[in-house]
């Protein structure tokens, strides 16, 4: 069974630009979560999706948002960028709505750098 | 506030020596625990994880885990470390009565380094 795929790996952006990344969870997982990870700050959750709604946010501003199609894949939205937005952008599928105990597989993260 | 711990930012092993990366935690009610492995420029890779039972948990690549409900510690061991063990490790914790609002809260990863 596939993994999750995340694309594209890199980008490069310049300040005020926006970007779309891309996720395809594993085959038959229906959640999606979407995280922010630096150096300092660790994983930063940004928001879950679960049959193309939002199921939970994180704190971050709304620059940041995402979305679920019928198929389970998501995408997520960075507009008008800032320096502090660079970082790895990890998407992590689980089979089902989000419960506590369910696990979380990973992608290989896109790495994001505004310039 | 709810968070979990990592204390060491970096553990050093000397390869076929046993390794520990610690992992303490505070959430009300019961907890979920997991580990994850990152390789560099990687993702995480799940390890293993605690719903309930066994308070020992063994998972991929030969590690395991030691919950202690006491200490409020979730322990990842390993009896015999390889230098492809390095890599950056994290604990995460999500409140048993979180129902369908599942939030895991990371801790801020350890570093090991597993020397020939």
């Amino acid at each position: 069974k596939a993994g999750v795929t995340q694309t594209p790996r890199y980008l490069i952006k310049t300040r005020g630009q926006q970007v779309t990344l891309s996720c395809s969870p594993i085959s038959g997982h229906r959640s999606v979560s979407w995280y922010q990870q630096t150096p300092g700050q660790g994983l930063q959750f940004l928001f879950e999706y679960f049959s193309e709604t939002q199921r939970n946010k994180g704190n971050f501003p709304g620059r940041f948002s995402g979305r679920q199609f019928s198929n389970s894949r998501s995408e997520m939205n960075v507009s008008t960028l800032e320096l502090g937005d660079s970082a790895l952008y990890l998407c992590a599928s689980s089979r089902t709505s989000g419960g506590a105990e369910d696990t979380q597989y990973f992608g290989p993260g896109t790495r994001l750098t505004v310039l | 506030a709810q968070s979990v711990a990592q204390p060491e930012d970096q553990v050093n092993v000397a390869e076929g020596n046993p390794l520990t990366v610690k992992c303490t935690y505070s959430v009300s009610g019961n907890p979920y625990l997991f580990w994850y492995v990152q390789y560099p420029n990687r993702g995480l890779q799940f390890l293993l994880k605690y719903i309930t039972g066994d308070n020992l948990v063994k998972g991929s690549y030969g590690f395991e885990a030691e919950f202690n409900k006491s200490q409020t510690s979730f322990h990842l061991k390993k009896p015999s470390a390889l230098v492809s063990d390095s890599a950056l490790y994290f604990c995460a914790v999500s409140p048993a009565n979180a129902g369908n609002n599942r939030k895991l809260i990371w801790g801020l990863g350890t570093s090991l380094a597993v020397n020939p």
